[in-house]
């Protein structure tokens, strides 16, 4: 009954460097979203999917990309590392239907110095 | 600007007291309204919903929320809190035209006293 689930869990990095969150669901959900989460700030829409090959931008997509070429997988990529992007990341996903609430993984808490 | 507004960022309360969460939007049209919960160090987990229908609608841990269409809020409640309700608490909400993507608000931190 794994959800969604993310890798790593923590991580930090120096400036300039890349990386790749991973997000994996086994819920069959076509719908897929990063956010990232900063202090009082709620979460943030960063990129979502609506199906494997489909992408868009959210609210802040700047600095991210994303790729979906399999239902279960929406990894995130960070190419040059900024201190600004020091955040915590979460995946989550949903069945297509409005009515259908989000399931959220655990977090990714990054950190770029 | 469409937004979402909670306006406690911390919330302290005794345990066994009473707990009322405001959540306020700002959308055109009723959208579809939800209240999450985070525990530290998790993901956010799914508290109830409103679609429409009945105003009051009744989640998971003892907690309700009242849809007011009027004062545009759908406030979270718990008659009776537990230590383990302390956590951060989201209101989100998904407009009418926004398939599928929310918007949350700020959120708040519930502090349980023994």
């Amino acid at each position: 009954n794994a959800g969604v689930t993310q890798t790593p869990k923590f991580r930090i990095l120096k400036i300039g460097q890349s990386m790749t969150l991973q997000c994996a669901q086994d819920m069959n959900h076509n719908y897929m979203y990063w956010y990232r989460q900063d202090p009082g700030m709620g979460l943030k829409l960063i990129y979502y999917s609506v199906g494997a090959g489909i992408t868009d931008k959210g609210e802040v997509p700047n600095g991210y990309n994303v790729s979906r070429s399999t239902t279960e997988d929406f990894p995130l990529r960070l190419e040059l590392a900024a201190p600004s992007q020091t955040s915590v990341y979460f995946c989550a996903s949903s069945a297509e239907s409005r009515n259908q609430p989000q399931h959220f993984g655990d977090g990714t808490r990054l950190s770029i110095l | 600007a469409q937004s979402v507004t909670q306006p406690d960022i911390h919330i302290t309360v005794s345990e066994g007291a009473s707990l009322e969460l405001r959540c306020n939007y700002s959308y055109g049209a009723t959208p579809y309204l939800f209240w999450y919960v985070q525990s530290p160090g998790q993901g956010l987990q799914l508290l109830l919903k409103y679609f429409s229908g009945d105003t009051l609608v009744q989640g998971i841990k003892g907690f309700e929320a009242e849809f007011k269409r009027s004062q545009s809020s759908f406030n979270l409640r718990k008659p009776s809190v537990h230590w383990s309700d302390a956590a951060e608490y989201f209101c989100a909400v998904e407009p009418e035209a926004a398939g599928n993507k929310l918007t949350f608000g700020g959120g708040t931190r519930v502090l349980v006293k023994p």
